[in-house]
Order: C-alpha cells, then structure tokens, then sequence
C-alpha cells in the first residue's frame, strides 16, 4: 500500500534560519506529491505540488523535489520568517491528482523572532 | 469565494449520541471526501465521493456513514458516537481533473466524545 513518512517533529528555528523537512513515500503506481501547510485554527492550503520526477514544486520562497529513485520530496526554505510557523504535511496522491491522498504525520514548526 | 465550508466548527458529544458534520461547496467539483486528523497521525480518509449518488469507503469508514445526494453536498453521520471518534474533522473537495489535481480544504470540526 501508500506510505509517507515525515520527519518527526516539532522542529524550532530561530527567524532567518534554513529549513529541510523531509518526507519519503511508498507508493504502488506513480503519485503526484504535495506539501500542504495548517495554520493555527485553519484547514489545510496547499503549498506547492510536483508530478513527475525531478519536477521542482515551489511557493513562498518553499520548495522540493520530486526525486523518483530516493522516494523523496523534501521541503526546503532558505530563510524562515515567524510567519512560517505551521504545521506541514507531507502528501502523495496515487491515482495522480489529490482525490485520495495519504498524509505523512504532520511536522509542526515554530520559527522564533 | 466560499469555497468548502464544514459546520460546525466545534461539537461535544455524549457516547452513543448521534450527529451529522455538514460540508458544502461552491466550486462544482466532483470529488469530495471526509479526513479525520489525530495527533501524530496525520489526516485518513474516511469515505469519498465522485459525484451525486456515489460514495465509497476510505481507510477508517467504520462508525460512519455518507451520502450525497448533490454536487455541493457530502455530510457525515455519526450514528452512535464512541470516544474514539474524538478527533478533527476536515471535509475536501477537487475537480476530476489529471494528475496534481488540488483538494481544496474547509476549516474543519473538530469533535469531542465524552
């Protein structure tokens, strides 16, 4: 079956720092992989997307890429601001779009001032 | 824009009482679907739907049931709720489109069993 491990959180950083947050997946057939990202008291916003291998998904100043022969698609952001602080999902869709997604276990950052 | 809209926002239950989560949305799509988040867990399908009279079970279906008798509409019933069914509740709708389709996500329900 479909898998997405995430890394375990939370992660806490001070304002400006660099993030990776990284996901590897499972996955009978070929997904399409999405980050999304929850806000306090909010549903989740898609972030960015990639669906095809070596495809740079990228958003707000995030990105990652979908890396077929390492199941991976990390997420990196060179300079995190307060405003970042979140929870992050990791996702794959296996008939391709988001209708039946599996979810990594979340990874909640804070960014500190 | 509306866009999906879940009510509501919070409910207490007592165990074995029943209830439904509604979820509608103004955007014509024909996917919609129900996720419960846990702790640690992340979000699992509950039950889906590809258009007006077709459901289908997800991961987690048990102790719940949908139907959908609209485009705009897929509410989820609880017919006797246990504490285990204390969770947050997201409902999620996308176009049938190709591959890297979005889901679009309402503010959720979140829901305590006691």
């Amino acid at each position: 079956g479909n898998s997405v491990t995430q890394m375990e959180g939370p992660v806490t950083l001070s304002e400006e720092a660099f993030l990776t947050i990284n996901c590897t997946y499972t996955a009978t057939g070929y997904p399409s992989l999405f980050w999304y990202v929850q806000y306090p008291g909010e549903g989740l916003q898609l972030l960015l997307k990639a669906t095809k291998a070596d495809d740079k998904g990228s958003n707000k100043g995030f990105e990652a890429t979908y890396r077929k022969e390492t199941t991976s698609f990390h997420l990196e952001k060179g300079s995190v601001q307060v405003s970042d602080s979140a929870v992050y999902f990791c996702a794959l869709g296996s008939s391709g779009s988001a209708r039946q997604l599996t979810f990594g276990s979340g990874t909640q950052l804070t960014v500190l001032p | 824009n509306a866009g999906v809209t879940q009510t509501p926002k919070f409910q207490v239950l007592k165990t074995g009482q029943s209830m439904t989560l509604q979820c509608a949305q103004d955007m014509n799509h024909e996917y919609m679907s129900w996720y419960r988040q846990d702790p640690g867990m992340g979000l699992r399908l509950i039950h889906y739907s590809v258009g007006a009279g077709i459901t289908d079970q997800g991961e987690v279906p048990n102790g719940y049931n949908v139907s959908r008798s609209t485009t705009e509409d897929f509410p989820l019933r609880l017919l006797s709720a246990a504490p285990s069914q204390t969770s947050v509740y997201f409902c999620a709708s996308s176009p049938l489109g190709s591959r890297g389709t979005e889901a679009f996500f309402g503010q959720g329900t979140r829901l305590t069993v006691v």
